[in-house]
């Protein structure tokens, strides 16, 4: 089966530009969510939803960052515009709800905003 | 907030040790997982536990959830050199708040 699936695997913008990452969860799960990794603060979670409605928004660091999950088979992270700081890894995870929390990870997105 | 404060932060062992790492928690967690992530991936879970004093094996790999709810071990026996990575911790509280709270993590190296 296939697992979730992330894209870009990597981006490099420039500063001010609009980025766009893209995930595609598990079949069947209905919990989707985003997770920043950085070197100094971990794996920070941003965003998550469940059943294609976004329940908890609080990690998203500031305006410029936004997610929307239209279907069950699709969600998008957009930073607009973006930032030198926002240069992480970002991972799109889900899960059964009822699965006490096993989340399947993504491979990444690794974004680089020169 | 919750904090998981993991331990520790990096080993360097020789193939054949075994290893121990653990995590501890700031309030009582209903769930730990134990994930692993190799360089350029996503975390993969590698095990999971939901109750108190539970003790779960995958293969080399063993995990306890502590008696007090607030800590949990992960063991990896006779390491191998593709046992290097990362390794996090993450809990949650349960209930509906399915947020799960993870380790800063623990590099693994392992000399052949």
């Amino acid at each position: 089966d296939a697992g979730v699936i992330q894209s870009p695997r990597h981006e490099v913008t420039e500063m001010g530009q609009e980025v766009t990452l893209r995930c595609k969860p598990i079949s069947g799960h209905n919990s989707l969510f985003w997770y920043r990794q950085t070197m100094m603060r971990g794996l920070e979670l941003l965003i998550y939803f469940n059943n294609n409605v976004p329940i908890d928004d609080s990690g998203m660091p500031e305006d410029r960052f936004s997610a929307k999950m239209p279907n069950a088979s699709f969600s998008t992270l957009k930073i607009q515009p973006s930032e030198p700081r926002d240069s992480a890894v970002y991972f799109c995870a889900s899960s059964l709800s009822g699965s006490y929390n096993e989340q399947f990870f993504g491979p990444g997105t690794r974004l680089t905003v020169l | 907030g919750q904090q998981l404060n993991q331990s520790p932060q990096s080993m360097f062992i020789q193939e054949g040790e075994d290893v121990s790492m653990n995590c501890t928690s700031s309030s009582i967690f209903n769930t730990w997982l134990w994930y692993k992530q190799d360089p350029g991936e996503g975390p993969v879970l590698l095990i999971a536990l939901y109750k108190a004093g539970e003790l779960t094996s995958n293969g080399r790999l063993t995990a306890q959830f502590g008696i007090t709810r607030k800590d949990s071990f992960l063991n990896i026996s006779a390491s191998i050199p593709s046992d290097v990575g990362i390794y996090f911790c993450g809990g949650n509280s349960g209930g509906s708040n399915y947020k799960l709270t993870f380790g800063k993590g623990t590099l693994l190296t392992v000399n052949p």
